[in-house]
């Protein structure tokens, strides 16, 4: 079983702001990076650290954290959004070992 | 811009150990403060961490597979390595090989390879 709990399915209309979370006790002290995949296609990290995009994300993503819950917010979401997102951390034993959430499947309606 | 590149049979039989390697082109995979990591999908199912290596050589891997994985590095060729023994059809993926960041409190992976399917069967 996974230490990152994440919902597995949230549908969003196109052009609305939807929010994907993602809870565990290592959330407390670690931060979580966020991956957008697609479709027979590898992940692509969209979010690190307490709010940090990659070049060539759009800016529409965005993250957030509080308490045991980290968040990736798409503001604005497009077509192009729909995809499985998933969230990674630490383990909360303090052995900093990988850790990812279940994932959860964006609709764009 | 680094890139990374999975190669290795795409067929394992049960029971045999499943090996596959990482090519690491665009720079030095002993430059900077990265490690290297192995990470796996089922058909159909969510990301799986498997284990990291530095390339001082020390490793992490996840519980639930230490007993069967070896992860190593050889900086000459600028590869790194997956070793997964005793495989059964519940180790049959899509497994991919990630450069790893970790800043404080921070840890990410970017980037990632394009992924190999390896399916063990007879």
């Amino acid at each position: 079983s996974s230490e990152l709990t994440q919902d597995p399915a949230v549908s969003v209309a196109l052009g609305q702001t939807v929010r994907i979370t993602c809870q565990g006790d290592s959330l407390r002290s670690y931060y979580a990076s966020w991956y957008q995949q697609k479709p027979g296609q590898a992940p692509v990290l969209v979010i690190y650290g307490k709010n940090n995009r990659p070049s060539g994300i759009p800016d529409r993503f965005s993250g957030s954290s509080s308490g045991n819950t980290a968040s990736l917010t798409i503001t604005g979401a497009q077509a192009e959004d729909e995809a499985d997102y998933y969230c990674n951390s630490r383990d909360s034993s303090g052995n900093h070992l990988g850790v990812f959430g279940g994932g959860t499947k964006l609709t764009v309606l | 811009q680094v890139q990374l590149q999975e190669s290795g049979p795409g067929l394992v039989k049960p029971s045999q150990t499943l090996s596959l390697t990482c090519t690491v082109s665009g720079g030095s995979i002993s430059s900077g403060s990265y490690y290297w990591s192995w990470i796996r999908q089922p058909a159909g199912k969510g990301l799986e961490w498997i284990g990291r290596i530095y390339t001082s050589g020390s490793t992490n891997y996840n519980p639930s597979l230490k007993s069967r994985v070896t992860i190593s590095v050889d900086t000459s060729k600028n590869q790194f390595s997956l070793k997964l023994s005793s495989v059964t059809a519940a180790d049959t993926a899509v497994y991919y090989c990630a450069r790893g960041s970790i800043v404080g409190a921070t840890s990410w992976f970017d980037p990632w390879g394009q992924g190999t399917l390896v399916t063990v069967s007879s």
